[in-house]
């Protein structure tokens, strides 16, 4: 199987860094997405990661290990507007994207 | 606006009824993909073309369910004698799949179905 693991729900306060782990099974995925959810509205693409290493965009970075099936989504300076499900995907090599379920963060005040 | 479009947004319809869902992708996208998304979920893969034709099917999808993209372009997802458990959002995305790219793929915004 392809399974992907998230926690459910994070919380962290405003100004603050947070770091949304996934974890998955290695065979399979020759890359690794992250995908930003709000509420009631369509996901929207953050980032991919298909070499082992950190790859930064502004206030969001991506890390993956591959022969860990491990990657984490790293989030500074946190914003409310950052309160979201966050989606960790893997692309398979038919270019078929299987989902987590998603960690849902609440950035307070 | 070039992004991707669905339609309709919203679909309320009785068990047992037929449903027809419409997706446009981004116009030089060759790949197009349904999902389906439940509450507190991530999208869930059903199917997905590469231009005109489908590639794979998932294995959860039963028989009532049918997706075409006849000239490469739109798509429809068709579900037949609707059940309660169809109700969800179902989302239509699409990528370029060409050399140097990884398959970013852009999401319409959904279809919201309610089965009665």
């Amino acid at each position: 199987g392809q399974n992907i693991d998230q926690p459910t729900e994070m919380t962290a306060t405003e100004g603050a860094i947070v770091q949304i782990n996934c974890t998955y099974q290695t065979s399979g995925f020759n890359g690794l997405f992250w995908y930003q959810q709000h509420a009631g509205e369509a996901p929207t693409f953050l980032s991919y990661n298909v070499l082992d290493g950190l790859e930064e965009k502004g206030r969001f970075s991506s890390f993956l290990s591959r022969s860990k099936g491990y990657s984490y989504l790293l989030l500074k300076e946190l914003q409310m507007k950052d309160s979201a499900s966050y989606l960790c995907a893997g692309n398979t090599g038919g270019f078929k994207t299987i989902f987590g379920a998603g960690t849902r963060l609440f950035v307070k005040a | 606006d070039t992004g991707v479009s669905q339609d309709p947004r919203h679909k309320i319809t009785k068990r047992g009824q037929n449903v027809t869902f419409r997706c446009d992708p981004i116009s030089e996208h060759n790949r197009l993909y349904w999902y389906r998304q439940t509450l507190g979920q991530g999208p869930e893969f059903l199917t997905y073309f590469q231009n005109e034709a489908q590639l794979e099917k998932s294995r959860l999808l039963s028989d009532r369910f049918s997706a075409e993209r006849p000239k490469g372009s739109f798509s429809t997802l068709e579900i037949q004698r609707t059940e309660q458990g169809d109700s969800a959002m179902y989302l239509c995305a699409s990528s370029y799949l060409g050399q140097g790219r990884y398959n970013e793929q852009f999401f319409g915004p959904g279809t919201r179905l309610t089965v009665l």
